[in-house]
């Protein structure tokens, strides 16, 4: 099976700016979760979609959106960049193995804020 | 979900094996050890995941004491490209998805 991919790979953008990021699961995976990595603050949760449904969010500003499509493909959106944006986003899809759900990560989108 | 505490960073030497500790002395009887492994500047790689006994894959075996309080990732011949960040989570199954929550890890140098 193929892994899960994201696009782009990397982004530089610049303050004020929009961006969108996107997420394609492994196949048959319904659950697509966002993360956002910084050296500062780690790992850290930003939502999880399943079947089109935000289920469970993180301590994020608004700012940060995301939306998933009925082929499980998911995109996050962050408006009104700031610097502190500046980050590695993470995708996660999770299939079951056993009784319990394994996240399994994306390569990432390195995102530059100006 | 259970916090974990796990060394800042280890050495191992190539071809020995590479024990990474974890403790999660707070962990309910409902919840997993997970354990996942971070490359520089890549996507988290899922190792191993287990809730009482002990498990084995192609990659790594997992030790999880009998209180269930700590546990060990077995790295059985550790080579170069195991260098990484392993992070160890304890979760449970929640009706609303799952949320990791990653701590720093244990930054693993394996040295030739």
């Amino acid at each position: 099976k193929a892994g899960v991919t994201q696009t782009p790979r990397y982004l530089i953008k610049t303050r004020g700016q929009q961006v969108t990021l996107s997420c394609s699961p492994i196949s048959g995976h319904r659950s697509v979760s966002w993360y956002q990595q910084t050296p500062g603050q780690g790992l850290q949760f930003l939502f999880e979609y399943f079947s089109e449904t935000q289920r469970n969010k993180g301590n994020f500003p608004g700012r940060f959106s995301g939306r998933q499509f009925s082929n499980s493909r998911s995109e996050m959106n962050v408006s009104t960049l700031e610097l502190g944006d500046s980050a590695l986003y993470l995708c996660a899809s999770s299939g079951r193995i056993g009784p319990m759900d394994t996240q399994y990560f994306g390569p990432g989108t390195r995102l530059t804020v100006l | 979900d259970a916090k974990t505490t796990q060394p800042t960073s280890m050495d191992c030497a190539e071809g020995r094996a590479a024990n990474l500790p974890c403790n999660h002395s707070t962990i309910s009887g409902n919840e997993y050890v997970y354990w996942y492994r971070q490359i520089h500047s890549q996507g988290p790689q899922y190792i191993i995941h287990g809730l009482k006994n002990n498990e084995t894959n192609e990659m790594a075996s997992l030790i999880i004491t009998e209180d269930r309080k700590s546990s060990t990732l077995i790295l059985p011949h550790a080579t170069l490209r195991d260098t990484a960040v392993y992070y160890c989570i304890v979760t449970r199954d929640h009706n609303y998805g799952q949320n990791f929550v990653f701590g720093p890890g244990t930054r693993l140098s394996v040295l030739p």
